[in-house]
């Protein structure tokens, strides 16, 4: 069974740092481009980019592209998603996914607020 | 960026009803189009890939079909637990692109 857990989230104060993870299971992690996507409260979805096998080509959404940083270690199975400067216009949950999108895991809140 | 618009955002159903959600493009993506479901406090989860392919497990009610910039879901005999917001995404170009959803409600 595909499984993807992300962890990490919580309640940061603005400008501040926060790194997320997501750890995968129940398939070889390291065939697999993963990526990340945003949902804000009530709001749509957002996709936020995505990280080939082998870390070599990172696409993001432009709008993200000098705050978010996507990382993967295949040793440990796990995805990364490193956020800087953040503001109350990135509180959303965060959701790690295959990067086809057919697989996703269960999401993790992130609160910017002083 | 490739804009995608979904109609309506949402509507009113009826257990057994057939339902048409649409999703249009801005520019042509050609069949790279997927549809999601999303019930309350759970995850997107994969219908359809690729315009009108279905994912592992999904009941053959749920149809994809599009080329270009239209596209269309259906669920053929609406059921209590299809009641939920359905996403479309483009990735025919980058970044790939959701549409705003569509809420499916009870009468």
């Amino acid at each position: 069974e595909v499984k993807l857990v992300e962890s990490g989230g919580g309640l940061v104060q603005p400008g501040r740092s926060l790194k997320l993870s997501c750890a995968a299971s129940g398939f070889n992690f390291n065939d697999y481009w993963m990526g990340w996507v945003r949902q804000a409260p009530g709001k749509g979805l957002e996709w936020i980019g995505e990280i080939n096998k082998d870390s070599s080509t990172i696409n993001y959404t432009p709008s993200l592209k000098d705050k978010f940083t996507i990382s993967r270690d295949n040793a440990q199975n796990t995805l990364y998603l490193q956020m800087s400067k953040l503001g109350s216009e990135d509180t959303a949950i965060y959701y790690c996914a295959r990067a086809s999108l057919d697989y996703w895991g269960q999401g993790v809140m992130v609160t910017v607020s002083s | 960026e490739t804009v995608m618009t979904q109609s309506p955002t949402s509507m009113s159903t009826s257990i057994g009803e057939r339902v048409t959600l649409n999703c249009k493009a801005s520019q042509s993506v050609g069949i790279n189009v997927d549809w999601y479901q999303q019930t309350p406090g759970q995850s997107p989860k994969l219908l359809i890939y690729g315009a009108s392919n279905r994912h592992t497990g999904v009941p053959d009610r749920f149809t994809g079909s599009g080329f270009g910039r239209d596209f269309t879901l259906t669920i053929s005999n609406m059921e209590a637990e299809d009641l939920a917001v359905y996403y479309c995404l483009q990735y025919g170009s980058i970044p790939p692109t959701f549409g705003g959803g569509t809420k499916l409600e009870l009468k």
